[in-house]
């Protein structure tokens, strides 16, 4: 497997509390990618880096920021959690239009 | 919008048989073409991946089809064998985006 490593794996928690989500690779690739996966909506990119400090919105990003300030982390704030927001998240790896490499996800509930 | 299409949701072949997912893409800016498989609980990973300037990419028993002028891609899965039931994604990329359909899920019955 491609050093990319999520954390939590499982996570459960209430609506209206903070959430982040994080993502670590260890391959020094330049891009790094947040998406979230559910049923009949396959993969929708939340937000995106191409490098430390420089991040951008995807097709789904309200109520999600990141942050990137080291090229190997990239988190993923829910700031007030919701029940649309359940779902399983995958961080993802790239260099430049290549192949990307997937962390494992991981699987968030909103109750 | 969505910005690949990716027909059909759910795909049931027989073993030995041709399974065939087709996408269609709106952006002319990608340039990069990719499937991923992905098994229950775990992340997606590189199947195949084609570039623009050539219309066809095999490797072994899985071949991507490719239309520049249509902007469509198709995935042939030849004798398609029970280990291949998992999801199919086909993804679009360029220089600092990378969208994917919506997914196929692909049963191979014994």
């Amino acid at each position: 497997d491609a050093g990319i490593t999520q954390s939590p794996r499982h996570k459960v928690t209430e609506t209206g509390t903070p959430v982040t989500l994080r993502c670590h690779q260890t391959e020094n690739h330049r891009y790094m990618y947040w998406y979230r996966q559910d049923p009949g909506h396959g993969l929708r990119l939340i937000h995106y880096s191409y490098g430390v400090k420089d991040t951008d919105k995807g097709e789904v990003s309200d109520g999600y920021s990141v942050s990137r300030s080291k090229t190997e982390d990239f988190l993923l704030t829910l700031e007030s959690a919701t029940s649309s927001q359940t779902s399983v998240y995958f961080c993802a790896i790239s260099s430049m239009n290549t192949e990307a490499f997937f962390g494992q996800g991981t699987r968030l509930t909103v109750v | 919008q969505q910005q690949v299409k990716q027909s059909p949701q759910s795909l049931i072949v027989q073993k030995g048989g041709i399974s065939i997912i087709n996408c269609a893409y709106e952006n002319t800016a990608f340039d990069y073409f990719p499937w991923y498989q992905q098994f229950p609980g775990k992340g997606p990973a590189l199947l195949i991946a084609i570039r623009p300037d050539v219309s066809e990419k095999k490797e072994g028993r899985f071949t991507i089809s490719f239309n520049k002028s249509a902007k469509q891609f198709s995935l042939h899965i030849m004798d398609s064998q029970p280990g291949d039931s998992a999801t199919y994604f086909c993804a679009a990329e360029s220089v600092n985006d990378m969208r994917f359909g919506a997914g196929t899920r692909l049963t191979v019955k014994p």
